[in-house]
């Protein structure tokens, strides 16, 4: 089946410090990744839907020079938190959906989540 | 706008019991509608789906869901729960004609106790 393979699963990292994040599908294409953030016992907050070739599209609240996004190959997806801070601390994972599948019957695969801690 | 409530934050239920996880959804549109399976510090594994056609959908794990359009619920149910299932359950929706994006829910944390 298609696997979705997060990057690192753990970090932690100093305040002020960038810390990349890496979204990889293992055995097809994804034009488009979706990255999630998810606070303790709550759900998951869509963040940017990160598209092959383009632009990230950020959600509203989400701020784009903080969460840097880069998409560039088919398999590939980065997250960059740039700056890093105690409170962007969180769990954040990324979906990614196969290049050619319809939208209506088209699975989302998700990675396995890193856990972010800033001290 | 689209929105997931799942009433119940947390259900204790004991092993071997029926257990129901409540959803409902609100869109002015037409949805696709997903139940998620997410275990400590790992990512989300698709339960099942609802796209069409029957609205009684069978997915892993023994688990089941029952669409109702009038009441615009999507509850999750199973007939006898083990202590593997323990986990956090989410529901979410996906516009019929938008992409891959999904909304979800805030979670129910189903705790089976021996």
């Amino acid at each position: 089946g298609a696997v979705v393979s997060q990057h690192p699963s753990w970090v932690i990292c100093k305040s002020g410090t960038s810390v990349k994040i890496e979204c990889r599908s293992l055995d097809f294409q994804a034009t488009t990744m979706f990255w999630y953030r998810q606070f303790p016992k709550q759900s998951l907050m869509l963040m940017a839907t990160s598209n092959e070739g383009s632009k990230a599209t950020y959600e509203q609240g989400v701020e784009k020079d903080k969460f840097l996004i880069n998409h560039a190959s088919l398999t590939l997806s980065t997250l960059t938190v740039t700056s890093a801070h105690p409170e962007d601390s969180s769990f954040y994972i990324c979906s990614a959906s196969q290049t050619g599948t319809s939208s209506y019957n088209s699975p989302l695969h998700f990675g396995n989540g890193t856990r972010l801690t800033v001290t | 706008a689209q929105s997931v409530t799942q009433l119940d934050s947390q259900v204790p239920v004991f092993e071997e019991a029926p257990v129901e996880l409540r959803c409902n959804y609100s869109s002015s549109v037409s949805v696709y509608l997903f139940w998620y399976v997410q275990y400590p510090n790992q990512g989300l594994q698709l339960l099942l789906k609802y796209l069409s056609g029957s609205t009684l959908v069978k997915g892993i794990n023994g688990f089941e869901a029952e669409f109702n359009k009038s009441q615009t619920s999507f509850h999750l149910r199973k007939p006898s729960v083990h202590i593997s299932d323990t986990a956090e359950y989410f529901c979410a929706v996906r516009l019929s004609y938008n992409t891959d994006k999904l909304i979800f829910g805030t979670g129910t944390r189903l705790q089976v106790f021996p």
